[in-house]
């Protein structure tokens, strides 16, 4: 089992719906970041949080440590979100990422 | 700013060959990491380096696999020989110093290799 679970493995929307990725570790971790990889294969840092939500236009991201359970949100989603959302979790007192396997997004119009 | 550059964004070789991957980071950033990217493991952690020393290199695959940081701004990792199994595509990524799990992550546009 992979200490970085991602859910689900591939996701098809039509333009304007709401989308929600997740991600779950098991690995006691200081902070997890969201990524977003392009057809191109450009990776962009989206968010990274240790605690709580955070929003970036468009985007957000929460986190539950108890659960060891992290989400992102799309609202409003495009065409141009269509992408790879990584997961990576920072793990404890070290300073590795462990990656989650990646969500395929599409967006039709 | 110009980000975390890598050159070349392609390569080709022959099995055997020397390939020899750069990376400069962007100014003022003390931690360098090298990710190797292949569609069976995703991505995978090699190599990364604070203030130009290597602190892990436990995931380098194996002796062929040599990482390098001789200054601030300049990074190589060197695979010699070659095998088609290394096939993948290659990025390297740079953070600030204060908390480096608190910093993101800028990540180069990669290297994509092909070894045939």
């Amino acid at each position: 089992k992979n200490e970085v679970e991602q859910s689900p493995q591939n996701l098809t929307a039509q333009e304007g719906e709401f989308i929600t990725i997740n991600c779950s570790y098991s690995v006691g971790i200081s902070a997890l970041h969201w990524l977003q990889q392009h057809p191109g294969g450009g990776i962009v840092s989206l968010f990274m949080l240790s605690s709580g939500k955070k929003k970036h236009g468009r985007l957000i991201a929460t986190i539950n440590i108890q659960e060891k359970h992290s989400s992102l949100h799309i609202t409003a989603s495009h065409p141009r979100d269509s992408a790879v959302y990584i997961c990576a979790a920072f793990t404890y007192n070290t300073d590795k990422l462990i990656f989650g396997t990646g969500t395929r997004l599409q967006v039709f119009p | 700013d110009a980000g975390v550059i890598q050159s070349p964004r392609h390569e080709v070789t022959e099995m055997g060959q020397e390939v020899t991957l750069r990376c400069k980071p962007i100014s003022g950033h003390d931690y360098l990491f090298w990710y190797r990217q292949t569609m069976m493991r995703g991505l995978e952690l090699l190599i990364y380096f604070n203030n130009n020393v290597p602190i892990d290199d436990s995931g380098m695959p194996e002796d062929r696999f040599s990482a390098k940081m001789p200054n601030a701004s300049f990074s190589t990792l060197k695979i010699q020989p070659s095998e088609p199994r290394d096939s993948a595509v290659y990025f390297c990524a740079s953070s600030v110093r204060e908390s480096s799990y608190n910093s993101p992550l800028h990540f180069g546009n990669g290297t994509r290799l092909t070894v045939t």
